[in-house]
């Protein structure tokens, strides 16, 4: 399968800093991207879709001034967590779709952040 | 109602047992059903992925829809206890233009 890597791995920052989390598709591109957040012993909770060369379309109850998403490239996608305070460590997952041959979804290996 | 009902567990089997993890869906249109498997801390991987009504094989892994009953299933032989983890079915939408809807996830732990 078709392989997504995330970086870094983990992030721990003072409370008021701003994080940026990078998810790339290695070996494809991916017109759409999605950033989800999971907490502890949940499921996944899409926060927002990124398009290529688009704004971002964030799902209900997720701020977009506070969780910045950029779609610049075909295999990068970047969430910056800005202002970031102990409320939003959590692990953050993106995940890029392809729709051909077929449509699937492949995730990258998720980002773990502590805001102290 | 919920798009896709998946029941949280956690399912606790001991080792060679059968596992038989299930998804109900309401959208009688959806076609595409995909498994996925998530360990702790780390992002969910594809499994399986099926078209269609009947069975799909691969290895311990067989993959069954049920059109008529709007009912997807995972079932693994043999479970070992390298297949502790949670289990995540997927459905794409029709179209493919919109989001996948993903199920909560069914924790599973192979007792050795």
């Amino acid at each position: 399968g078709a392989v997504v890597s995330q970086h870094p791995s983990w992030v721990i920052c003072k409370s008021g800093t701003s994080v940026k989390i990078e998810c790339r598709s290695l070996d494809f591109q991916a017109t759409t991207m999605f950033w989800y957040r999971q907490f502890p012993k949940q499921s996944l909770m899409l926060m927002a879709t990124s398009n290529e060369g688009s704004k971002a379309t964030y799902e209900q109850g997720v701020e977009k001034d506070k969780f910045l998403i950029n779609h610049a490239s075909l295999t990068l996608s970047t969430l910056t967590v800005t202002s970031a305070h102990p409320e939003d460590s959590s692990f953050y997952i993106c995940s890029a779709r392809v729709t051909r041959p077929r449509l699937e979804q492949f995730f990258g290996p998720g980002t773990r952040l502590t805001v102290l | 109602q919920k798009e896709v009902e998946q029941d949280p567990g956690p399912l606790s089997v001991p080792e060679g047992a059968i596992v038989s993890l299930n998804c109900t869906y309401s959208n009688s249109a959806f076609q595409y059903f995909m498994w996925y498997r998530q360990y702790s801390r780390k992002g969910p991987e594809l499994l399986m992925y099926t078209y269609s009504s009947g069975n799909k094989e691969d290895g311990r892994f067989t993959a069954q829809v049920d059109k008529s009953s709007k009912y997807i299933s995972l079932f693994i032989r043999d479970s070992q206890p390298s297949d502790s983890a949670t289990y995540l079915c997927a459905i794409p939408p029709p179209g493919g233009y919109q989001k996948v809807t993903f199920g909560i996830g069914t924790k599973l732990q192979v007792i050795p």
